[in-house]
C-alpha cells in the first residue's frame, strides 16, 4: 500500500517571501507523484507532476518541486509567492497499474499574508 | 486542455430522496473516471473507479447500493446518491483519465450536496 504524509497543515507566509510544502511518500514500488492545487469550493488543478527523468520539475505558476527517491520526497517550492497563492495544496502518489488511482495527502493550506 | 464538467455545481435535496451528478469530459474520451468525496478541511477520499462499459469497483466500506455509478459512454459518468441522509452531505468531485493513457487525472470543479 502506498501513503502520503504532507507535514504541515497549515503554512502562512507573507507576500513576496519564498515558501516550501513538504510532501513524503511511501510505497514498495515506482510511483508517479503530483501536486494539486485547490481554490475553495473549485475541483483540483494540476500544478506539476514527476513521472521520470529529471527530478527537479516545474510547473505552473512558478511553482517547482524536487523528487529525491532516497528521502521518499517530493517538496513543492516557490520562490516568491502572491496573495493569489492562498489555496489548498494536495500531494499526490500514484503507482500506475490499470487503474492509475491517486493516493492524495491531506492537504497544506497555504495561507499567504500581505 | 482537457476539460471535465460537473453539473450540478450545487444541489439541496431532501432526506430520503436521491440525486444524481454528472461528469463530462468535454473534448477527450474517457475510459476511466474516478469519484471522490471531500469533508470539510480533510483530503480527497477515492469512493470508486469507473470504466466505460462496465461495473464501477467501489473502494472499501463505500456503500455500492447506495452511491451508484453508471458509466454509459466515453464521456460521460454518473453518481446517484440514493435515499440520501444529512450525512451524505459533501463536496462530490470527479475526474477522468484519457484514452490515450496518460497518467494525468483530469479533474471537475465539484459539485456540493448538502441534504435537509
Amino acid at each position: 500500500a502506498q501513503s502520503v504524509t504532507q507535514l504541515d497543515s497549515q503554512v502562512p507566509v507573507f507576500e513576496e517571501a519564498p515558501v516550501e510544502l513538504r510532501c513524503n511518500y511511501s510505497s514498495s514500488v515506482s510511483v508517479y507523484l503530483f501536486w494539486y492545487v485547490q481554490y475553495p469550493n473549485q475541483g483540483l488543478q494540476l500544478l506539476l507532476k514527476y513521472l521520470s527523468g529529471s527530478t527537479l520539475v516545474k510547473g505552473i505558476n512558478g511553482f517547482e518541486a524536487e523528487f529525491n527517491k532516497s528521502q521518499t520526497s517530493f517538496h513543492l517550492r516557490k520562490p516568491s509567492v502572491h496573495i493569489s497563492d492562498t489555496a489548498e495544496y494536495f500531494c499526490a502518489v500514484d503507482r500506475g497499474g490499470s487503474n492509475y488511482k491517486l493516493t492524495f495527502g491531506k492537504g497544506t493550506l497555504l495561507t499567504v499574508n500581505p | 486542455g482537457a476539460v471535465v464538467s460537473q453539473h450540478p455545481s450545487r444541489v439541496i435535496c431532501k432526506s430520503g430522496t436521491s440525486v444524481k451528478i454528472e461528469c463530462r469530459s468535454l473534448d477527450f474520451q474517457a475510459t476511466t473516471m474516478f469519484w471522490y468525496r471531500q469533508f470539510p478541511k480533510k483530503s480527497l477520499m477515492l469512493m470508486a473507479t469507473s470504466n466505460e462499459g462496465s461495473k464501477a469497483t467501489y473502494e472499501q466500506g463505500v456503500e455500492k447500493d447506495k452511491f451508484l455509478i453508471n458509466h454509459a459512454s466515453l464521456t460521460l459518468s454518473t453518481l446517484t446518491v440514493t435515499s440520501a441522509h444529512p450525512e451524505d452531505s459533501s463536496f462530490y468531485i470527479c475526474s477522468a483519465r484519457d484514452f490515450q493513457g496518460s497518467y494525468e487525472q483530469y479533474f471537475g470543479p465539484g459539485t456540493r450536496l448538502t441534504v435537509t
